[in-house]
């Protein structure tokens, strides 16, 4: 069980685009959803915490209007990268969270995002 | 400003010896310190946790220890084998259970 799933797995785009990164729970509902990105050999920034209908709250530095957190779900949360640029190419990965129990978030396998 | 620090990279330990990796903090808000394991192209997976009240969890070969008044704690792992071979990243959560991480140390567990 608990398992947390990410689509695509991979994605290259031109720059200016924008990228929809899809992040579900496969096996339980999630109230809170978290989205990190690592940049090589660093460690995992949290990007900002959505919990399902209302709006995420996102960490310091992070653009909100440049990174798009929908959670319409229990099982859904998706973030859009919008105008992307090579900057953003980074491994974005997200986790699910069913409560406040500690250990009880869940990572799914991340989304390697390139942008040219 | 790095709040959880793991300032070890890298770690090459013999198969059948023990692994110890080392994690420091700043932020002495935080309640709960966890411990995951990270393969390349894949999320992190969750292994062992703390509460901040206690200074010693075990869970088969995996032992944390939590020195609070060094604001430090450490992940054994005895024996080692080849299949820990992975990153290891500590975490502090904080509140709304966000997670703070470390920069990950990578093990290498040799025959």
């Amino acid at each position: 069980g608990a398992v947390v799933s990410q689509h695509p797995s991979w994605v290259i785009c031109k720059s200016g685009t924008s990228v929809k990164i899809e992040c579900r729970s496969l096996d339980f509902q999630a109230t809170t959803m978290f989205w990190y990105r690592q940049f090589p050999k660093q460690s995992l920034m949290l990007m900002a915490t959505s919990n399902e209908g209302s709006k995420a709250t996102y960490e310091q530095g992070v653009e909100k209007d440049k990174f798009l957190i929908n959670h319409a779900s229990l099982t859904l949360s998706t973030l859009t990268v919008t105008s992307a640029h090579p900057e953003d190419s980074s491994f974005y990965i997200c986790s699910a969270s069913p409560g406040l129990a500690i250990g009880e978030q869940f990572f799914g396998p991340g989304t390697r995002l390139t942008v040219l | 400003d790095q709040q959880v620090k793991q300032n070890s990279p890298s770690l090459s330990v013999q198969e059948g010896r023990i692994s110890i990796l080392n994690c420091d903090y700043t932020n002495s808000m935080f309640d709960y310190f966890l411990w995951y394991k990270k393969y390349p192209a894949e999320g992190p997976t969750f292994l062992i946790s703390i509460s901040s009240i206690k200074d010693k969890n075990e869970d088969g070969r995996f032992t944390v220890f939590l020195n609070k008044s060094a604001k430090h704690l450490s992940l054994h792992i005895v024996p080692s084998q080849p299949g820990d071979s992975a990153v290891y990243f500590c975490a502090a959560r904080g509140g709304g259970n966000k997670l703070t991480f470390g920069t990950g140390t990578q093990l290498k567990v040799e025959l």
